[in-house]
């Protein structure tokens, strides 16, 4: 009921392409999905957020899709960049429930 | 001013040792975590504390034992290093409990630990 599913494991982009992460979940309960992106020898920040009163949120090249009804959950990197090479976590939370993060996916952007 | 800090940034030890690694936000926050990120970038919680009080302890052997001085600090000591410990801990805030309400978690720069 907690897991919150990723795919892919990795992901290989052109410059300029769009890159596509995916998100699954089970628990109705959870109200809160974010995207932390984590840089090699960082820790993961947050890159963006939705709630699912909203079937979309866009802020500059990212941009979350929210299927509600489907309980999944997208990120969108459009004209992807060398510079967004990094890890992609989604999470899922609800009330009073702790983060649960996504299994992450490599990205990386090629030349 | 680096929002939190942890030090230190990498730890190589033998096994049965015992070490600290320790954790300090600037943020103003009431939660503070660690997580640990195995090899496969996996990020699991492990502990969490709001306001010095212990939350969320999940099933984390009691060789790793955490301590919070105070809201701003939380530290975390491991006894008897196994080679199963080698991994990248991390420590977060957040400003609340409610990290369902925007409360989003801000990560260290995590902590390297090699058990060799």
């Amino acid at each position: 009921q907690q897991q919150v599913k990723q795919s892919p494991q990795s992901l290989i982009v052109q410059k300029g392409g769009i890159s596509i992460i995916n998100c699954a979940y089970e628990n109705t309960a959870f109200d809160y999905f974010p995207w932390y992106q984590q840089f090699p020898g960082k820790g993961p920040a947050l890159l963006i957020a939705i709630r699912p009163d909203v079937s979309e949120k866009k802020e500059g090249r990212f941009t979350i899709s929210f299927n509600k009804s489907a309980k999944q959950f997208s990120l969108h990197i459009m004209d992807s960049q060398p510079g967004d090479s990094a890890t992609y976590f989604c999470a899922a939370t609800g009330t009073a429930s702790k983060l649960t993060f996504g299994t992450g996916t490599r990205l990386q952007v090629t030349l | 001013d680096t929002a939190v800090s942890q030090t230190p940034k990498y730890l190589v030890t033998q096994m049965g040792n015992d070490k600290s690694i320790k954790c300090e936000q600037n943020l103003g926050h009431d939660t503070m975590y660690w997580y640990k990120q195995d090899s496969k970038k996996f990020l699991k919680i492990m502990f969490s504390y709001n306001n010095k009080e212990l939350i969320i302890n999940e099933t984390v052997p009691n060789r790793f034992s955490p301590k919070s001085p105070d809201k701003a600090h939380l530290n975390l000591h491991i006894n008897s290093l196994e080679l199963g410990d080698s991994a990248v801990y991390f420590c977060a805030s957040s400003q609340d409990l409610r990290q369902g309400k925007g409360s989003n978690l801000f990560f260290g720069s995590g902590t390297q630990l090699s058990v060799l």
